[in-house]
């Protein structure tokens, strides 16, 4: 069994300040992890991917996640916001690394302002 | 990548009605969809794996009758609410694995029953 939690229900910055949203897990065997960025009223649109490799991953739109295996982590990183970052965020698992029957923490609301 | 397309992205429906929902995989032929519930503020949670030419795999607490999954061809799954009654107003998105390791997600149903 696995879950994923993301302890911010929202977070706040400003432009131009670089952010983190976070990101835990809890799984039984080798972690395969993502994080997706999704729009009002759309599908999920995908950002990164960890599943075996260098702990630093680099995705989209300039954005990062830091695979942390001793504190069973994987926070999203950017260096510098934009106001067009605000979105729902969500950190997400799979049981396998093909990205099938994902479960997904409960989303975090990213809120940057000008 | 994968382009998924959803239809339609939002529906009204009275109580009683049965509402059907299309996830086409546009440049994939996918043996295996998989559709997901997003409740309000609330993250997704896998409802089903729709498997093509056989009977969808259902998540535990989600009714086989009352959400009826047809995957007829490889590019084609359908969701049928039947009976739908207000507690199933919700957001549907699908999702297609093209085999490796990233999920690509319809972008989403919207279904309101009044």
């Amino acid at each position: 069994a696995q879950s994923v939690a993301q302890p911010e229900d929202q977070v706040n910055v400003a432009e131009g300040n670089p952010l983190t949203v976070k990101c835990t897990y809890s799984v039984s065997g080798n972690p395969y992890l993502f994080w997706y960025v999704q729009y009002p009223n759309r599908g999920l649109q995908f950002l990164l991917k960890y599943i075996t490799g260098d702990n630093l991953v680099k995705g989209s739109y300039g954005f990062e996640a830091e695979f942390n295996k001793s504190q069973t982590s994987f926070h999203l990183k950017k260096p510098s916001a934009l106001v067009s970052d605000s979105a729902l965020y969500f950190c997400a698992g799979g049981d396998t690394g093909t990205a099938s029957k994902l479960t997904f923490g409960t989303g975090t609301r990213l809120q940057v302002t000008l | 990548g994968a382009v998924v397309s959803q239809h339609p992205s939002w529906v009204i429906c009275k109580s009683g009605t049965s509402v059907k929902i299309e996830c086409r995989s546009l440049d994939f032929q996918a043996t295996t969809m998989f559709w997901y519930r997003q409740f309000p503020k609330q993250s997704l949670m896998l409802m089903a794996t729709s498997n093509e030419g056989s009977k969808a795999t259902y998540e535990q607490g989600v009714e086989k009758d009352k959400f009826l999954i047809n995957h007829a061809s490889l590019t084609l799954s359908t969701l049928t609410v039947t009976s739908a009654h207000p507690e199933d107003s919700s957001f549907y998105i699908c999702s297609v694995n093209r085999g490796g390791t990233e999920a690509f997600f319809g972008q989403g149903t919207r279904l309101t029953v009044v």
